[in-house]
């Protein structure tokens, strides 16, 4: 099994629907984090969690909400989703300070707003 | 904020030996990251540089020099599988240590 999954791996919805991607983990790890990414422009950050009751936003966390329901999960919810919201959507896990491990990453989401 | 720099296409033959230079501009520099990403999938970890100096990892070697703002990485006996998106990013000292990732440069190594 992979240390970090992501659901669903595909996904396509309609303009103005909520829609929730899931991520949980087995590494054990404190950190997590959500990232989209878009051609040519690389993996922007949309919110992390350093632990369960830490929440904050990242550089690109407007029509995005999350919610860390436990050590292991953190779910990405798109309220009102719109076109531009199309993306690959990656979670992140670290340990906790400066790690030169570096992220694990899930397989991905891709997410299209039709 | 950050600042990162890297060529968004190279190519290369297979066998051969391809550098991909990141700078970046920032305060607060800590270290940085190379990430390899195959189309469609996740990043994978291929090192994380402090220090100044080459850290050498099988084919894989990369460079760091803080005083210029300067990181390469260096791939070696090139295969096809190593055709890919490398992607630099920075790390900085302050209350996250979150790195900010650079728009990545995509490889290609043709026969």
């Amino acid at each position: 099994d992979a240390d970090v999954t992501q659901t669903p791996r595909n996904r396509i919805t309609k303009t103005g629907k909520r829609i929730m991607l899931e991520c949980s983990q087995t590494k054990g790890h404190d950190r997590m984090y959500w990232y989209r990414q878009d051609p040519g422009l690389g993996l922007r950050l949309i919110y992390y969690s350093f632990d369960v009751k830490d929440i904050n936003k990242g550089e690109i966390s407007d029509g995005y909400s999350v919610s860390r329901q436990a050590q292991a999960k953190f779910s990405l919810s798109l309220e009102s989703a719109i076109p531009n919201q199309t993306a690959l959507y990656f979670c992140a896990t670290s340990e906790a300070g400066t790690s030169d491990r570096g992220y694990t990453f899930g397989s991905g989401t891709r997410l299209t707003v039709v | 904020g950050q600042n990162i720099d890297q060529p968004t296409e190279m190519t290369a033959t297979e066998g051969a030996i391809v550098q991909i230079n990141c700078t970046y501009q920032t305060s607060g520099f800590n270290g940085l990251f190379w990430y390899q990403q195959h189309a469609g999938e996740a990043p994978t970890f291929l090192s994380y540089n402090v220090l100044d100096g080459l850290e050498e990892k099988g084919r894989f070697s990369s460079f760091l020099s803080r005083s210029k703002g300067y990181s390469y990485l260096l791939l070696k006996e090139l295969q096809m599988k190593d055709s890919a998106s490398y992607l630099c990013a920075v790390n900085v000292r302050g209350g996250s240590y979150i790195p900010t990732f650079g728009r990545g440069t995509s490889l290609i190594v043709h026969p």
